[in-house]
């Protein structure tokens, strides 16, 4: 089964660091590029971005570039997202998914998903 | 980059009625059109691909249509477990962006 398993929830100050998981299984995980989605409270999906396991090549929205930074880890099919100082404003849930090929190859979506990582940022 | 509209931004039918909802790209996209569902609390899952296309599991009830820049979702038979938010998606550009959603609730 094709599987993503992210780390648990975390709650942190203003101005201070972390940096979440999101463990693959059941496919190739040192080619496949993997994405990272933001939903805040209430609100809808936001691409933050997408990395390549195989590489470390990654791409970032304007929204989010220079905010967070994404690395793997190809020994232990791991993909990471990190800020180096957190704010308020960064408090959501933060996905994780597998970037697919579908419809042999000319198209990609996001598939399967990890369960998500609560990030409660508060002072 | 690609602004991604949808609408209505919420709707309310009845068990058994047909429910369309679109979405507009601020350019063309091709193809390159993905939606998404996502129940209340759990994770956003896959719903169609490349306009039309439906991943293993999907029920054929979901059927998509469109090209270009204008895009429908289309619930042929609206049943109790459709209550969600579906996102529409575009992959043309290396960078991907959602639309804000449409949140279907039931009669």
């Amino acid at each position: 089964e094709v599987q993503l398993v992210q780390s648990g929830v975390e709650v942190k100050k203003p101005g201070e660091s972390l940096k979440i998981s999101c463990k693959g299984s059941g496919f190739a995980f040192s080619t496949q590029w993997i994405g990272w989605v933001r939903q805040m409270p209430g609100r809808g999906l936001e691409w933050i971005g997408i990395i390549y396991s195989g590489d470390s090549g990654t791409r970032y929205s304007p929204s989010f570039e220079g905010q967070v930074t994404f690395s793997v880890d190809r020994s232990i099919n791991t993909a990471y997202l990190q800020w180096s100082s957190l704010k308020a404003s960064d408090s959501g849930i933060y996905y994780c998914a597998r970037q697919t090929p579908y419809g042999s190859g000319n198209y990609r979506a996001f598939a399967p998903w990890g369960q998500g990582t609560l990030v409660v940022v508060s002072s | 980059d690609i602004q991604m509209t949808q609408s209505p931004s919420s709707l309310s039918a009845s068990v058994g009625d047909r429910v369309t909802i679109t979405c507009r790209a601020s350019q063309s996209i091709s193809t390159y059109l993905n939606w998404y569902q996502q129940k209340p609390g759990k994770v956003p899952e896959l719903l169609i691909y490349g306009v039309s296309g439906l991943p293993s599991g999907v029920p054929s009830r979901f059927s998509g249509s469109g090209t270009g820049t204008e895009f429908t979702l289309t619930i042929s038979s609206l049943q109790p477990e459709d209550s969600a938010t579906y996102y529409c998606q575009q992959g043309y550009t290396t960078e991907w962006t959602f639309g804000q959603g449409t949140k279907v609730e039931i009669k």
